[in-house]
């Protein structure tokens, strides 16, 4: 079973800059995830969807943050603009509703905002 | 409110036992997650507990709930320098169904373990 999938690794811009990243989550995983990290801290929330509905976005910084999971399997997290306190790894995960709702992480997005 | 405490840091010689440990605040969670990172990798599942459990073991790792003092620890035996990583405790809030799918996942700091020959 192939696991969640992110591009790209890596990406560097400059402040004010767009940018935006993508998810392809397990096949038949209904929710999805998008987690912050900053450096030496663990994943924080961002935005929660169940098929293409979002069910918890109470975290996510609405004035430059945006995210979207048109068709209920891949999903797009943006940022315009971006800050210098952007700079983070932007992690998906993925999960099938159930009785104990593992979630499963791709391996991230390390974005540096100079 | 939900917070999640780790140490920052565990170092142990390989063979030696690791215990990681974990205490959070909030008594209504239903699962308690340990996941691992290593450098540049995601975070992989290691093994999660049911909150109405004690303890639970799977081969090397051995976690223990303490529900009274909201506790969490996770043992790893016979630790090897592969172990080396770091780990996060995580505590899960809500329950999915099929048309909610809601469960919140609130993340430790993560303890960086490192094993040396």
């Amino acid at each position: 079973e192939a696991g969640v999938a992110q591009s790209p690794r890596y990406k560097i811009i400059e402040k004010r800059q767009s940018v935006a990243f993508w998810c392809n989550p397990i096949s038949g995983h209904a929710t999805l995830y998008w987690y912050q990290q900053i450096l030496g801290q663990g994943p924080k929330l961002l935005i929660q969807f169940q098929n293409n509905g979002v069910v918890d976005d109470s975290q996510l910084p609405k004035d430059r943050f945006s995210a979207e999971r048109l068709k209920g399997v891949d999903s797009t997290l943006k940022i315009q603009p971006a800050k210098l306190e952007d700079s983070a790894v932007y992690l998906c995960a993925s999960s099938l509703p159930g009785d104990t709702d593992t979630q499963y992480f791709g391996p991230g997005t390390r974005l540096t905002v100079l | 409110g939900e917070d999640v405490e780790q140490s920052l840091f565990l170092s142990v010689r390989e063979g030696d036992s690791s215990v990681i440990n974990c205490t959070y605040t909030d008594s209504s969670s239903t699962y308690l997650y340990w996941y691992k990172q290593e450098p540049g990798a995601g975070l992989q599942l290691l093994t999660y507990i049911f909150s109405n459990m004690d303890m639970k073991q799977d081969q090397r790792l051995t976690v223990l709930l303490n529900k009274k003092d909201k506790h969490l620890s996770l043992r790893i035996a016979d630790t090897q320098t592969g172990d080396s990583a770091i780990y996060f405790c995580a505590e899960s809030f809500g329950r999915a169904t099929m048309n909610t799918g809601f469960q919140k996942l609130v993340f430790g700091t993560g303890t960086r373990l490192l094993v040396s020959p």
